[in-house]
């Protein structure tokens, strides 16, 4: 089964917490790729980052930065310093390869809520 | 910037009547989908396209749903006979490869009354 499971529904923060933000997927595929997206109240989809897996590096963009552990399955991303401004739904999303689509299966997604 | 541009952002419709979603993905990307989300739920694949052709739909994708890319540039989502449950937000995507990020239209709320 081709799943992404984000158990956290809603985190509230105050202003300049750091949070975490949880991503779980499953899947039987070799390569796959991960990506985590930012749905402001506004309803557009904003990408933030894409790793494959075979890419275990950990990245950082300016307060953002996630830790893939293949071992655990998960994809996590963390903001430092939160701002206001961060506060939106993020989805984990996981594309398997084997279909050959490449579609993206989304988590049920996070809603972020930090307070001035 | 180069984006995904849908029309219309939001559309009301009777039960029963046809609608047509319209998309402009980014002109050099080979890769088309659309995807749907309920209100407040999660992100759910409805279909793929590539080449001309349809390569995957879901089990949401059933005959009433067809899309076309009329004219190498707008890429449509039909529905031929709305349900109320067809009501959502409707996103179509486009991507340059398949490992690459998909952009994501503004998507188009789907109102069925």
């Amino acid at each position: 089964a081709q799943k992404v499971t984000q158990a956290q529904t809603e985190i509230s923060v105050v202003e300049k917490e750091d949070v975490t933000l949880d991503c779980v997927y499953e899947t039987r595929d070799t390569t796959y790729y991960l990506f985590w997206y930012k749905q402001p109240p506004s309803g557009e989809l904003v990408f933030l980052i894409r790793r494959n897996s075979f890419d275990e590096q950990n990245e950082i963009s300016g307060r953002y930065s996630w830790n893939f552990q293949k071992s655990t399955s998960s994809f996590n991303f963390t903001i430092t310093a939160s701002q206001v401004v961060d506060s939106a739904v993020y989805f984990c999303a996981l594309s398997p390869t084997t279909s050959g689509t490449y579609k993206y299966i989304f988590g049920t997604g996070t809603r972020l809520k930090v307070l001035a | 910037e180069p984006e995904v541009t849908q029309t219309p952002s939001h559309q009301v419709t009777q039960m029963g009547q046809e609608v047509i979603l319209r998309c402009v993905p980014i002109s050099n990307h080979l890769y088309f989908y659309w995807y749907r989300q309920i209100l407040g739920q999660k992100v759910e694949f409805l279909v793929s396209f590539y080449n001309n052709e349809i390569s995957e739909k879901s089990e949401i994708f059933d005959d009433q749903f067809s899309v076309e890319r009329p004219d190498g540039s707008n890429f449509t989502l039909k529905i031929r006979s709305t349900k109320l449950e067809d009501s959502a937000m409707y996103f179509c995507a486009s991507r340059w490869g398949k490992g690459t990020e998909a952009f994501f239209g503004q998507g188009t709320r789907l109102t069925v009354v």
